[in-house]
């Protein structure tokens, strides 16, 4: 089956540490997509990319780091300079850029919280 | 204000009932995306459209570019329907990225 996977569902970070949320796909898409979502806000662009090895800062990327090395792999790192990072993560991709006429596929998200 | 507004924030129906949701964006657009939000957080996108009506089951989706504004029906609602339902605007501007609404929470009760 096609799709996105998220791993893990859930993770805990103590102060002071990087962690890292794994995202895969495998519908040969080739942009792929982090986001943060807060209670009572919309999704939040964190960073994007539209080609291996590239990838762009989103709306709220301090804090956040990514590699783009495989088509199928965008792994996101929070590192310990972001200071609020519980939220729920989703990871999308499509086949190209989202802005027009190009649907989003969703991986099922990962829940971060600090311990 | 928020570029792209949802109302209502919270609805709750009758198994059965006609459901409406509106999106509203003060933004130029390019193309309007409805999306659903399950309770266990995975989204799945239901429609993507730039002019007119679009139909999916008992979906329906419709579009009024000059007043800047969007429904999203469901018909016969039942209780699967629950969920989040979200809006986002693809601006001409920023063709890279899409504005998020905050989501309208639906209840649908047997």
């Amino acid at each position: 089956d096609g799709g996105i996977t998220q791993s893990p569902k859930y993770l805990f970070r103590k102060e002071g540490q990087n962690v890292t949320l794994s995202c895969e796909q495998n519908l040969n898409h080739d942009a792929m997509y982090w986001y943060r979502q807060d209670p009572g806000q919309g999704l939040r662009l964190i960073y994007y990319s539209q080609i291996v090895n590239d990838f762009q800062k989103g709306d709220i990327a301090e804090g956040y780091s990514v590699s783009r090395e495989k088509k199928e792999s965008f792994p996101l790192t929070v590192t310990s300079a972001q200071k609020n990072p519980t939220a729920f993560y989703l990871c999308a991709s499509s086949i190209g850029l989202a802005g027009a006429y190009e649907t989003q596929y969703f991986g099922p998200g990962t829940r971060l919280l600090v311990l | 204000k928020n570029e792209v507004e949802q109302s209502p924030q919270n609805l709750t129906a009758q198994e059965g009932e006609f459901i409406t949701i509106n999106c509203s964006y003060s933004v130029g657009i390019s193309a309007l995306h409805w999306l659903q939000q399950h309770p266990g957080g995975g989204i799945v996108s239901l429609f993507m459209l730039s002019s007119g009506k679009k139909k999916h089951g008992r979906l329906i989706a419709t579009i009024n570019i000059q007043e800047k504004h969007s429904s999203l029906h469901i018909t016969a609602s039942h209780p699967r329907d629950s969920a989040v339902y979200i809006c986002a605007a693809s601006p001409p501007y920023n063709t890279d990225k899409l504005i998020f609404g905050t989501g309208t929470r639906l209840q649908v009760f047997p």
